[in-house]
């Protein structure tokens, strides 16, 4: 079945760097734009970053704009989040999500396919 | 910067009973509007999208309507499993910007 996983989470301390994967399963991953979004402890859904399937296009929410890089690899399936400068409050769980259309469309943030979450906690 | 507002914070609801969920955008976006359904320690669920379109596999229970700046999510007879937090999402890839809502708690009364 359709499928993403995370992994990479870990505690670390601020100011330090983290890179985060997200591996994809059971569809052709190379038509898809893929999102992380992220949920801090008890707290709300934050989008955090996307990329166009083919790459050539690259967002990012304003409070990790110029801290965190999204980039993918279509021959392995997977795309990274390098999150460097980290800081207390980005603690969360960061989730990678699956638009629900190809191509990067009209549709692209819409996500109909969810991992099961990595755990980030930034703690000195 | 368009800001997704959601009310109530929680809704306290019977088994049975009607939930009716509410999001508002600061500015018009038109019906580019989902919402997600999330358990306790689960990913999020796509319920909606285009404001009022079921996703795939969505029971008919679960409907949205909607344009502009006012959006409503209701679910009718309200079943154990639909007790969770909703989110409404603003989407629009032109410029890219998605925004969520902090959320819906809706909780067993």
């Amino acid at each position: 079945q359709e499928q993403l996983v995370e992994s990479g989470g870990a505690v670390v301390q601020p100011g330090r760097s983290l890179r985060l994967s997200c591996r994809a399963s059971g569809f052709t991953f190379s038509l898809y734009g893929i999102h992380w979004v992220r949920q801090a402890p008890g707290k709300g859904l934050e989008w955090v970053a996307a990329i166009w399937f083919d790459g050539s296009q690259k967002y990012y929410g304003d409070s990790v704009k110029g801290r965190f890089t999204i980039s993918r690899d279509n021959t392995n399936n997977a795309v990274f989040l390098q999150m460097d400068s980290l800081r207390v409050e980005d603690t969360a769980v960061y989730y990678c999500a699956r638009d629900k259309e190809g191509w990067s469309g009209y549709y692209a943030g819409v996500t109909d396919v969810w991992g099961q979450g990595t755990t980030v906690t930034v703690s000195s | 910067e368009i800001v997704m507002t959601q009310s109530p914070a929680t809704l306290s609801v019977s088994p049975g009973e009607r939930a009716t969920l509410s999001c508002r955008a600061s500015q018009s976006i038109s019906r580019n509007l989902a919402w997600y359904q999330q358990k306790p320690g689960q990913a999020p669920r796509l319920l909606i999208y285009d404001a009022s379109t079921r996703a795939t596999g969505i029971p008919v229970r679960f409907s949205g309507s909607g344009s502009g700046t006012e959006f409503t999510l209701t679910i009718s007879g309200l079943q154990s499993e639909d007790f969770a937090v909703y989110y409404c999402q603003r989407f629009n890839n032109r410029p890219p910007h998605w925004t969520f809502g902090q959320g819906t708690k809706v909780e067993i009364k």
